[in-house]
């Protein structure tokens, strides 16, 4: 079974608006780590936004904020004011137990000028 | 301060061939993770090695290997080569997962070696 799931492959997003990147994640660790990276064109992994299990609020990172809903094991990736840089394959990762990333197939975000 | 490396950048074998990838994490770096990414697909789980040590490995056969050196460099392996080995090979470098417990260790990764198999 698929443990993270991105059910979008691509979104397009006018420049300066918000967008929403979904992610759901199985398991049944009570403790993990949920990651977001974000992979443009030339490759390289570029890591994001963390949000632990047991963190009591959603993690946010200058443009970008996590909305951590645990019961729904949901974890999706808001980037606010989009820039045209932000244009990229975006990536959300689960940590467990067994200290290994795994992680979803990815969401490809083209910002619009 | 050097991010990850890793060598070649690109790399081109031909079906039955040897392909060895090189790695070098960040400094203070312990941990090291090997991941696959065939083109369009996300990074599937290659390996992981912690102080020279392999501490979980991925649903691959066994003719991917590798191994981390003193230094925690690390090289990866493909043997026998196929064609469905062609992807990014990303590395990526973390601190002792010991050291903090917490396991929001970030994973730093290289640009990877892009391997064709022709």
């Amino acid at each position: 079974a698929q443990k993270i799931t991105q059910t979008q492959p691509g979104m397009f997003v006018q420049e300066k608006e918000a967008v929403t990147l979904d992610c759901t994640y199985d398991t049944s660790d009570p403790s993990y780590g949920l990651f977001w990276y974000k992979q443009p064109s030339s490759g390289e992994m570029i890591f994001l936004i963390y949000q632990g299990s047991y963190d009591q609020q959603n993690a946010t990172e200058g443009r970008y904020s996590l909305n951590f809903q645990k019961a729904r094991k949901s974890a999706n990736l808001v980037i606010s004011a989009s820039q045209l840089g932000d244009s990229a394959m975006y990536f959300c990762a689960m940590r467990e137990y067994d200290y290994k990333l795994s992680f979803g197939a990815g969401t490809t975000v083209t910002v619009r000028a | 301060e050097a991010g990850v490396t890793q060598s070649p950048t690109h790399l081109i074998k031909t079906r039955g061939q040897q392909a060895t990838l090189r790695c070098s994490p960040i400094s203070g770096h312990t941990s090291v993770y090997w991941y696959q990414q065939a083109l369009g697909l996300g990074l599937q789980f290659l390996l992981w090695y912690d102080e020279g040590e392999e501490r979980n490995r991925g649903n691959f056969p066994p003719r991917f290997s590798g191994r981390q050196f003193p230094n925690y460099s690390s090289e990866l392996n493909v043997n026998a080569l196929e064609l469905e080995d062609s992807a990014l090979y990303l590395c990526a470098s973390s601190t002792d997962y010991l050291m903090t417990g917490g396991g929001d260790e970030k994973l730093f990764f290289g640009s990877g070696t892009q391997l064709s198999v022709l």
